[in-house]
Protein backbone atom coordinates (compact mmCIF):
# COMPACT_ATOMS: atom_id res chain seq x y z
CA UNK A 1 0.00 0.00 0.00
CA UNK A 2 1.76 3.00 -1.57
CA UNK A 3 1.52 6.02 1.40
CA UNK A 4 1.79 9.56 0.30
CA UNK A 5 4.76 10.67 -2.61
CA UNK A 6 6.13 13.51 -3.29
CA UNK A 7 7.93 14.91 -6.36
CA UNK A 8 11.07 16.29 -6.47
CA UNK A 9 13.14 14.94 -2.99
CA UNK A 10 15.34 18.25 -3.73
CA UNK A 11 14.68 21.31 -5.41
CA UNK A 12 17.13 24.18 -5.98
CA UNK A 13 15.97 27.50 -7.64
CA UNK A 14 16.80 30.93 -8.20
CA UNK A 15 15.13 34.02 -6.84
CA UNK A 16 12.33 35.06 -8.65
CA UNK A 17 11.54 31.84 -10.21
CA UNK A 18 8.49 29.25 -10.40
CA UNK A 19 8.16 26.26 -8.82
CA UNK A 20 5.78 23.42 -9.26
CA UNK A 21 5.77 20.48 -6.53
CA UNK A 22 3.82 17.15 -6.95
CA UNK A 23 1.83 14.81 -4.46
CA UNK A 24 0.13 12.30 -4.92
CA UNK A 25 -1.98 10.90 -1.63
CA UNK A 26 -2.28 7.67 0.12
CA UNK A 27 -4.58 5.19 -1.43
CA UNK A 28 -8.25 5.62 -0.24
CA UNK A 29 -7.46 9.38 0.60
CA UNK A 30 -9.14 12.26 -0.74
CA UNK A 31 -7.75 15.05 0.93
CA UNK A 32 -4.45 17.18 0.35
CA UNK A 33 -3.33 19.50 2.86
CA UNK A 34 0.54 21.08 2.13
CA UNK A 35 2.51 22.46 4.97
CA UNK A 36 5.73 24.79 4.93
CA UNK A 37 8.88 23.51 7.47
CA UNK A 38 11.68 26.18 7.88
CA UNK A 39 14.38 24.78 9.94
CA UNK A 40 14.31 24.43 13.35
CA UNK A 41 10.61 25.19 13.26
CA UNK A 42 7.55 23.04 13.32
CA UNK A 43 5.47 22.72 9.98
CA UNK A 44 3.24 25.90 8.91
CA UNK A 45 -0.16 24.79 7.22
CA UNK A 46 -0.02 26.66 3.63
CA UNK A 47 -3.68 24.96 2.23
CA UNK A 48 -5.65 22.11 1.95
CA UNK A 49 -7.32 20.69 -1.28
CA UNK A 50 -10.48 18.22 -1.36
CA UNK A 51 -13.07 17.95 -3.86
CA UNK A 52 -10.58 20.36 -6.72
CA UNK A 53 -11.29 23.11 -4.13
CA UNK A 54 -9.42 24.80 -1.68
CA UNK A 55 -10.79 24.12 1.14
CA UNK A 56 -8.88 26.22 4.06
CA UNK A 57 -5.91 28.63 3.48
CA UNK A 58 -3.32 29.38 6.18
CA UNK A 59 -1.16 32.31 6.28
CA UNK A 60 0.70 33.00 2.85
CA UNK A 61 0.54 35.02 -0.18
CA UNK A 62 -0.97 34.48 -2.99
CA UNK A 63 2.63 33.43 -4.76
CA UNK A 64 1.31 30.06 -3.20
CA UNK A 65 -0.99 28.78 -5.22
CA UNK A 66 -2.27 24.48 -5.82
CA UNK A 67 -4.48 22.61 -7.32
CA UNK A 68 -6.06 18.80 -6.96
CA UNK A 69 -6.53 16.64 -9.79
CA UNK A 70 -10.03 14.36 -10.21
CA UNK A 71 -7.42 11.24 -8.76
CA UNK A 72 -7.05 13.50 -6.08
CA UNK A 73 -3.36 14.44 -6.42
CA UNK A 74 -2.25 17.36 -6.32
CA UNK A 75 0.74 20.51 -7.08
CA UNK A 76 1.84 23.43 -5.08
CA UNK A 77 3.02 26.31 -7.09
CA UNK A 78 5.02 28.98 -5.94
CA UNK A 79 5.95 32.30 -8.21
CA UNK A 80 8.48 34.91 -7.70
CA UNK A 81 10.30 32.94 -5.16
CA UNK A 82 11.98 34.25 -2.33
CA UNK A 83 15.23 33.54 -0.20
CA UNK A 84 12.81 32.98 2.82
CA UNK A 85 11.10 30.35 0.61
CA UNK A 86 13.88 27.79 1.50
CA UNK A 87 12.06 25.17 3.26
CA UNK A 88 11.01 21.36 3.65
CA UNK A 89 7.30 21.44 1.85
CA UNK A 90 5.16 18.13 2.91
CA UNK A 91 2.37 17.06 1.44
CA UNK A 92 -0.07 15.23 3.99
CA UNK A 93 -3.18 13.37 2.56
CA UNK A 94 -6.40 12.15 4.68
CA UNK A 95 -9.63 10.88 3.85
CA UNK A 96 -12.39 14.01 4.94
CA UNK A 97 -14.40 11.68 6.89
CA UNK A 98 -12.04 10.44 9.03
CA UNK A 99 -9.12 11.68 11.53
CA UNK A 100 -5.63 11.26 11.06
CA UNK A 101 -2.83 13.10 8.42
CA UNK A 102 -0.61 10.45 6.50
CA UNK A 103 2.94 12.77 5.62
CA UNK A 104 4.80 12.71 2.53
CA UNK A 105 8.75 12.49 3.24
CA UNK A 106 8.99 16.00 1.64
CA UNK A 107 10.55 18.30 -1.26
CA UNK A 108 13.73 20.47 0.26
CA UNK A 109 13.44 23.44 -1.59
CA UNK A 110 16.32 25.61 -1.89
CA UNK A 111 16.17 29.51 -3.02
CA UNK A 112 20.03 30.94 -3.98
CA UNK B 1 1.28 34.64 20.51
CA UNK B 2 1.82 31.31 18.91
CA UNK B 3 -0.73 29.11 18.99
CA UNK B 4 1.17 25.82 20.35
CA UNK B 5 4.49 26.65 22.18
CA UNK B 6 7.21 23.40 23.55
CA UNK B 7 10.38 23.90 25.31
CA UNK B 8 13.06 23.03 22.21
CA UNK B 9 15.30 21.24 24.65
CA UNK B 10 17.34 19.59 23.60
CA UNK B 11 16.79 16.94 26.45
CA UNK B 12 19.77 14.52 26.81
CA UNK B 13 19.08 12.00 28.65
CA UNK B 14 21.08 8.17 29.27
CA UNK B 15 19.03 5.04 27.98
CA UNK B 16 16.96 3.68 30.78
CA UNK B 17 15.96 7.29 32.10
CA UNK B 18 12.60 8.69 32.07
CA UNK B 19 11.78 12.21 29.95
CA UNK B 20 8.81 14.25 30.07
CA UNK B 21 7.99 17.52 28.32
CA UNK B 22 4.92 19.55 27.90
CA UNK B 23 3.73 21.96 25.42
CA UNK B 24 0.73 24.57 24.93
CA UNK B 25 -1.82 25.64 23.03
CA UNK B 26 -3.76 29.10 22.62
CA UNK B 27 -7.13 28.37 21.45
CA UNK B 28 -9.23 26.45 24.21
CA UNK B 29 -11.77 25.36 21.34
CA UNK B 30 -9.19 23.07 19.91
CA UNK B 31 -10.63 19.50 19.80
CA UNK B 32 -7.71 17.19 18.95
CA UNK B 33 -4.31 16.74 20.30
CA UNK B 34 -1.62 14.68 19.10
CA UNK B 35 2.32 13.76 19.15
CA UNK B 36 4.30 13.35 15.91
CA UNK B 37 7.91 11.98 16.18
CA UNK B 38 10.09 13.80 13.59
CA UNK B 39 13.70 11.88 12.71
CA UNK B 40 16.34 14.49 11.11
CA UNK B 41 15.32 15.45 7.73
CA UNK B 42 12.43 13.34 7.32
CA UNK B 43 8.78 13.56 7.44
CA UNK B 44 6.66 13.60 11.02
CA UNK B 45 5.23 10.68 11.63
CA UNK B 46 1.88 10.41 14.39
CA UNK B 47 3.15 8.73 17.38
CA UNK B 48 0.14 8.96 19.24
CA UNK B 49 -2.98 10.96 19.80
CA UNK B 50 -3.81 12.22 22.93
CA UNK B 51 -7.45 12.01 24.86
CA UNK B 52 -8.82 13.40 27.49
CA UNK B 53 -8.18 11.24 30.19
CA UNK B 54 -4.54 10.65 29.43
CA UNK B 55 -3.60 7.62 27.26
CA UNK B 56 -0.51 5.13 27.14
CA UNK B 57 0.90 3.32 24.24
CA UNK B 58 4.08 1.34 25.37
CA UNK B 59 5.92 3.34 26.89
CA UNK B 60 4.95 6.36 25.98
CA UNK B 61 2.39 8.26 28.37
CA UNK B 62 0.34 11.20 27.16
CA UNK B 63 -1.73 13.60 29.10
CA UNK B 64 -4.34 16.04 28.27
CA UNK B 65 -5.38 19.32 30.40
CA UNK B 66 -7.96 21.10 29.20
CA UNK B 67 -8.14 23.73 31.87
CA UNK B 68 -4.65 25.22 31.69
CA UNK B 69 -4.43 24.14 27.44
CA UNK B 70 -1.35 22.04 28.08
CA UNK B 71 -0.25 18.46 26.92
CA UNK B 72 2.26 16.34 28.16
CA UNK B 73 4.51 13.20 26.69
CA UNK B 74 6.28 10.89 28.85
CA UNK B 75 8.56 8.59 28.08
CA UNK B 76 9.87 6.04 30.20
CA UNK B 77 13.07 3.72 29.90
CA UNK B 78 14.48 5.85 26.91
CA UNK B 79 16.33 3.87 23.94
CA UNK B 80 18.29 5.27 21.31
CA UNK B 81 16.26 4.82 19.13
CA UNK B 82 13.68 7.05 21.08
CA UNK B 83 16.17 10.30 19.66
CA UNK B 84 14.65 12.35 17.66
CA UNK B 85 12.43 15.87 17.42
CA UNK B 86 8.60 15.37 19.18
CA UNK B 87 5.99 17.72 17.74
CA UNK B 88 2.97 18.94 19.36
CA UNK B 89 0.07 18.93 17.37
CA UNK B 90 -3.49 20.63 18.02
CA UNK B 91 -6.66 20.63 15.69
CA UNK B 92 -9.61 22.85 16.22
CA UNK B 93 -11.75 20.33 14.24
CA UNK B 94 -15.11 22.15 13.40
CA UNK B 95 -14.32 22.92 10.09
CA UNK B 96 -10.95 23.57 10.93
CA UNK B 97 -8.50 21.35 9.31
CA UNK B 98 -5.55 22.64 9.51
CA UNK B 99 -3.05 20.76 12.13
CA UNK B 100 -1.18 23.68 14.00
CA UNK B 101 2.06 22.16 14.93
CA UNK B 102 4.89 23.42 17.79
CA UNK B 103 8.27 24.28 16.88
CA UNK B 104 9.75 20.52 18.81
CA UNK B 105 11.01 19.10 21.23
CA UNK B 106 14.29 17.54 20.85
CA UNK B 107 15.74 14.17 22.68
CA UNK B 108 18.83 13.17 22.65
CA UNK B 109 19.32 9.24 24.57
CA UNK B 110 22.51 8.50 24.98
CA UNK B 111 24.41 5.11 25.38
Amino acid sequence: DAGVTQSPTHLIKTRGQQVTLRCSPKSGHDTVSWYQQALGQGPQFIFQYYEEEERQRGNFPDRFSGHQFPNYSSELNVNALLLGDSALYLCASSRTDADGYTFGSGTRLTVV
Amino acid sequence: RKEVEQDPGPFNVPEGATVAFNCTYSNSASQSFFWYRQDCRKEPKLLMSVYSSGNEDGRFTAQLNRASQYISLLIRDSKLSDSATYLCVVNKRANDYKLSFGAGTTVTVRA
